[in-house]
């Protein structure tokens, strides 16, 4: 079974602290994806990764920042954490199939507040 | 860019009933993939079905079948004999066919209940 772990499923910050999410799959995927996920708004990519060292922005890519210095490793800064980002942050990776066919998995989800 | 549409937030059914969610989507491309995720309370979101746009038949895993209305653009999900486990919101995204870098675009989703 693929899995996608991260680090943390309840997290509490406070306004203006640096704040690392960390995700890793085990399936030597390329592709990795950090989303935020708030109520009535779906999900929003806020930047993905297609290999190691690799990054291009999502929709909402306005105060994080993301490294990926291994290919299992894709992980989400919060330069200076603020309320507006209290959010479920959700990580998934995609393997790059033919044609992108491949499934995305989704990891379990992290509940960030930023008091 | 492509948009996803889910118009029915919140809906309800029985047990052993059955409930239809609808999902239209806005795109020129000729090829692409279309998938309904499942994200239970639990939060794990999962695959449920997915459909090659080239493919006439509509997919079917179980319990789970879509209607895929490619020149209405519409993409329905029918949950038949519904359970209790399939509470849960659920998601339905478009990808482009191509590079194997493309990204999911989501709907808003829509929340079913199962009522015993």
């Amino acid at each position: 079974d693929v899995k996608v772990t991260q680090s943390s499923r309840y997290l509490v910050k406070r306004t203006g602290e640096k704040v690392f999410l960390e995700c890793v799959q085990d399936m030597d995927h390329e592709n990795m994806f950090w989303y935020r996920q708030d109520p009535g708004l779906g999900l929003r990519l806020i930047y993905f990764s297609y290999d190691v060292k690799m990054k291009e922005k999502g929709d909402i890519p306005e105060g994080y920042s993301v490294s990926r210095e291994k290919k299992e490793r894709f992980s989400l800064i919060l330069e200076s954490a603020s309320t507006n980002q209290t959010s479920m942050y959700l990580c998934a990776s995609r393997g790059a199939g033919q044609g992108g066919t491949d499934t995305q998995y989704f990891g379990p989800g992290t509940r960030l507040t930023v008091l | 860019a492509q948009t996803v549409t889910q118009s029915q937030p919140e809906m309800s059914v029985q047990e052993a009933e059955t409930v239809t969610l609808s999902c239209t989507y806005d795109t020129s491309e000729n090829n692409y993939y279309l998938f309904w995720y499942k994200q239970p309370p639990s939060r794990q979101m999962i695959l449920v079905i997915r459909q090659e746009a080239y493919k006439q038949q509509n997919a079917t895993e179980n319990r789970f079948s879509v209607n895929f209305q490619k020149a209405a653009k519409s993409f329905s999900l029918k949950i038949s004999d519904s359970q209790l486990g399939d509470t849960a919101m659920y998601f339905c995204a478009f990808m482009k066919h191509g590079g194997g870098n493309n990204r999911l675009a989501f709907g808003k989703g829509n929340q079913v209940v199962v009522i015993p």
